[in-house]
C-alpha cells in the first residue's frame, strides 16, 4: 500500500514562528502536493511539485514556500506563521502518468497558531 | 476559476438507510472522482469516472458521470456505521491534466444515527 506519512498530527505554533510540515512517500511518486481544508471551504491546494526540485503555485500560495530536494519528501515551509494559516494541512502524491489525477493523501497536520 | 457545487452539506440517516448526494457545476468536467475522509484522517480514493454515462460500482457505493459532463452522483446503499465521514467530489476539466487541475467539492458530511 501506498504510505504518505506526515511528521506531526498536531502542531501549535506562535504568530511570527517559521514553520515546517514534512511530508514522506514511499512509493517512488513524482508528483506531490500540499493541500490546507478548512470546514466550509473544502480542500484548496498550496503548492505541487511534479519533479525534484520543481515547484508550482496552486491556488493560495500566499505566506507559505515549499522544498522539494529529494523525490520522496515535500516540505511546506510557513515563513511567519499567522493566525489564518490555523487549519488543517494534507500532503498528497501521485504516478506522472495516465492516473495522475489518483491522490494518496497522508493523515493530515492539524496546525493551530496562537 | 471553477467551481463545483457539492449537496447535501451535511446528512443525518440512519443506519441501514440508502445515502444520495452530488456534485454540479456549470462547467464540462472529463474525469470524476470520490474521496472519503475518515475522522481524523486523509480523504481516500473511492471510485474514479472517466467517461460520460459512466455508471460505476465499488461495494455499496455506486457513482455515475453524468451525461451532460457537468455532473457526478455517489449512491451508497444499506449505510452502516463506518460510513460515517466526509465525502468529496472532484473533477478534472481537460483529459490528461495533472491533479493540480483538480477541483474539489466542499464535502458532504455524512453522520449516521443508530
Amino acid at each position: 500500500d501506498v504510505k504518505v506519512t506526515q511528521s506531526s498530527r498536531y502542531l501549535v505554533k506562535r504568530t511570527g514562528e517559521k514553520v515546517f510540515l514534512e511530508c514522506v512517500q514511499d512509493m517512488d511518486h513524482e508528483n506531490m502536493f500540499w493541500y490546507r481544508q478548512d470546514p466550509g471551504l473544502g480542500l484548496r491546494l498550496i503548492y505541487f511539485s511534479y519533479d525534484v526540485k520543481m515547484k508550482e503555485k496552486g491556488d493560495i500560495p500566499e505566506g507559505y514556500s515549499v522544498s522539494r530536494e529529494k523525490k520522496e519528501r515535500f516540505s511546506l515551509i510557513l515563513e511567519s506563521a499567522s493566525t489564518n494559516q490555523t487549519s488543517m494541512y494534507l500532503c498528497a502524491s501521485s504516478f506522472t502518468g495516465a492516473t495522475n489525477e489518483k491522490l494518496f493523501f497522508g493523515s493530515g497536520t492539524q496546525l493551530s497558531v496562537l | 476559476g471553477q467551481q463545483l457545487n457539492q449537496s447535501p452539506q451535511s446528512m443525518f440517516i440512519q443506519e441501514g438507510e440508502d445515502v444520495s448526494m452530488n456534485c454540479t457545476s456549470s462547467s464540462i468536467f472529463n474525469t470524476w472522482l470520490w474521496y472519503k475522509q475518515d475522522p481524523g484522517e486523509g480523504p481516500v480514493l473511492l471510485i474514479a469516472l472517466y467517461k460520460a454515462g459512466e455508471l460505476t460500482s465499488n461495494g455499496r457505493l455506486t457513482a455515475q458521470f453524468g451525461i451532460t459532463r457537468k455532473d457526478s452522483f455517489l449512491n451508497i446503499s444499506a449505510s452502516i456505521p463506518s460510513d460515517v465521514g466526509i465525502y468529496f467530489c472532484a473533477g478534472l476539466s481537460y483529459s490528461g491534466g495533472g491533479a493540480d487541475g483538480l477541483t474539489f467539492g466542499k464535502g458532504t458530511h455524512l453522520i449516521i444515527q443508530p
